[in-house]
């Protein structure tokens, strides 16, 4: 089986700027989370999607957006970049609720804000 | 808001040597998640507890959930070079809706 795809895995975006990364779940997963990682902040919540409808979100400003297509693949926009965006940005997929079975994490999008 | 804490946040220790992390909750636990995240990669699932008190034992790790529910520790035995990483526990709020992550204890081993 397939795993965790994100695409692209690098990014070197100007302040300002806005930004679009790509996650394709493993295949017959459903849900897809999304979240950001900092050294200083660890992993942080940003949403989840369940049959393109968003389930969950955490505690990021609204220039944080996600959507899920009918595929389950999923893409996260972060509008107007700032410096403090700068992170590892993560998709993980599972079969139902991330707080019942494990997620499968991707690689990751490292995203640079300068 | 529910939290959890992981403590400590760095772990060196030398090759062979036992190492021990420890994950504390502010609130009652449904389960609790552990995951491993070795340097430049991604978080990859270790294991899942679910019952009070409950033991599980992977090769030289050794997982336990304490009795009320609130508290996890993992234990690595005689560690090895590939035991280098950062280690999270994850529990569930929200029925289980959400998941929220530790801080991580980051290992490193000198060999």
């Amino acid at each position: 089986k397939a795993g965790v795809t994100q695409t692209p895995r690098y990014l070197i975006k100007t302040r300002g700027q806005q930004v679009t990364l790509s996650c394709s779940p493993i295949s017959g997963h459903r849900s897809v989370s999304w979240y950001q990682q900092t050294p200083g902040q660890g992993l942080q919540f940003l949403f989840e999607y369940f049959s393109e409808t968003q389930r969950n979100k955490g505690n990021f400003p609204g220039r944080f957006s996600g959507r899920q297509f009918s595929n389950s693949r999923s893409e996260m926009n972060v509008s107007t970049l700032e410096l403090g965006d700068s992170a590892l940005y993560l998709c993980a997929s599972s079969l139902d609720f991330p707080g019942i079975v494990e997620q499968y994490f991707g690689p990751g999008t490292r995203l640079t804000v300068t | 808001g529910q939290q959890v804490m992981q403590i400590p946040q760095y772990q060196h220790v030398q090759e062979g040597e036992d190492f021990t992390t420890y994950c504390n909750s502010s609130t009652t636990l449904s389960n609790i998640q552990w995951y491993k995240q070795r340097p430049g990669g991604h978080p990859v699932f270790l294991i899942q507890l679910v019952k009070s008190g409950e033991v599980k034992k992977q090769k030289r790790l050794t997982f336990q959930f304490g009795e009320a529910k609130k508290n996890s520790s993992l234990h690595i035995t005689a560690t090895q070079t590939t035991d280098v990483g950062t280690y999270f526990c994850a529990g569930p709020i929200q029925g289980a809706q959400k998941l929220v992550f530790g801080q991580g204890t980051r290992l490193t081993i000198n060999p």
